[in-house]
């Protein structure tokens, strides 16, 4: 079964660097692509990006909103997709998703972590 | 940016009634159209894909249909665990985009 777990700071200040981690178990990153997905408290989703890391290509989309501010990477040897936005305010305050995006199901999410928040304040 | 309007933005049935949910696309996205449930503390689960295409474990009261810019998510007859926040989300065009929602509650 495949698990998705999220992992960051509990609180990022204003002006500082969000920075965080999703530990895939159960699959290997190589055979799918993977998205981040944000969530603010008590609103819609929003898509950030994704990396579509097949093998030895690799390949990342950014949300043109965050582009100028965000990396998202993949470290095959530790099965973990990465997220990095900086400059942030509080309108970065919410819930964090890594999501598996899967050719058998029409490059849908299919699989999601728990999710984690952030809440940006000083 | 292909925006996704999803109406109504809450709807109130009882349980054994039916549910018509409906999204639709500021530009056509053919039929590259997903639809999530999200329960409150829960991560959204993916319903249907590609317009019409139940996901595993999905039960058959749930159906999709449409193509184009118009889709419609059906639960045939609602049970209590249906009563949920629901969104559609398109992968015709990026960036990716996502439905503002309709929360579907108990009446």
């Amino acid at each position: 079964q495949v698990q998705l777990q999220e992992s960051g700071p509990g609180l990022v200040k204003p002006s500082e660097t969000l920075s965080l981690s999703c530990t895939v178990s159960g699959d290997s990153i190589r055979d799918y692509y993977w998205s981040w997905i944000r969530q603010p408290p008590g609103k819609g989703l929003e898509w950030i990006g994704e990396i579509q890391k097949i093998q030895k290509s690799e390949n990342t989309i950014y949300s043109p909103s965050l582009k100028s501010r965000l990396t998202i990477s993949a470290d095959t040897s530790k099965n973990q997709i990465s997220l990095k936005l900086n400059s942030v305010t509080a309108a970065d305050t919410a819930v964090y998703y890594c999501a598996r995006v899967s050719r058998a199901t029409g490059w849908y999410f299919d699989y999601w972590g728990q999710g984690t928040l952030v809440p940006v304040s000083s | 940016e292909i925006v996704l309007t999803q109406s109504p933005a809450t709807l109130s049935l009882s349980p054994g009634e039916r549910a018509t949910l409906s999204c639709r696309a500021s530009q056509s996205v053919g039929t590259a159209l997903a639809w999530y449930q999200q329960k409150p503390g829960q991560s959204p689960r993916l319903l249907i894909s590609d317009a019409s295409n139940r996901a595993a474990g999905i039960p058959a009261r749930f159906s999709g249909s449409g193509s184009g810019t118009d889709f419609t998510l059906t639960i045939s007859s609602l049970e209590p665990e249906d009563f949920a926040v629901y969104y559609c989300q398109q992968r015709g065009n990026w960036p990716l985009t996502f439905g503002q929602a309709t929360r579907l509650e108990i009446k």
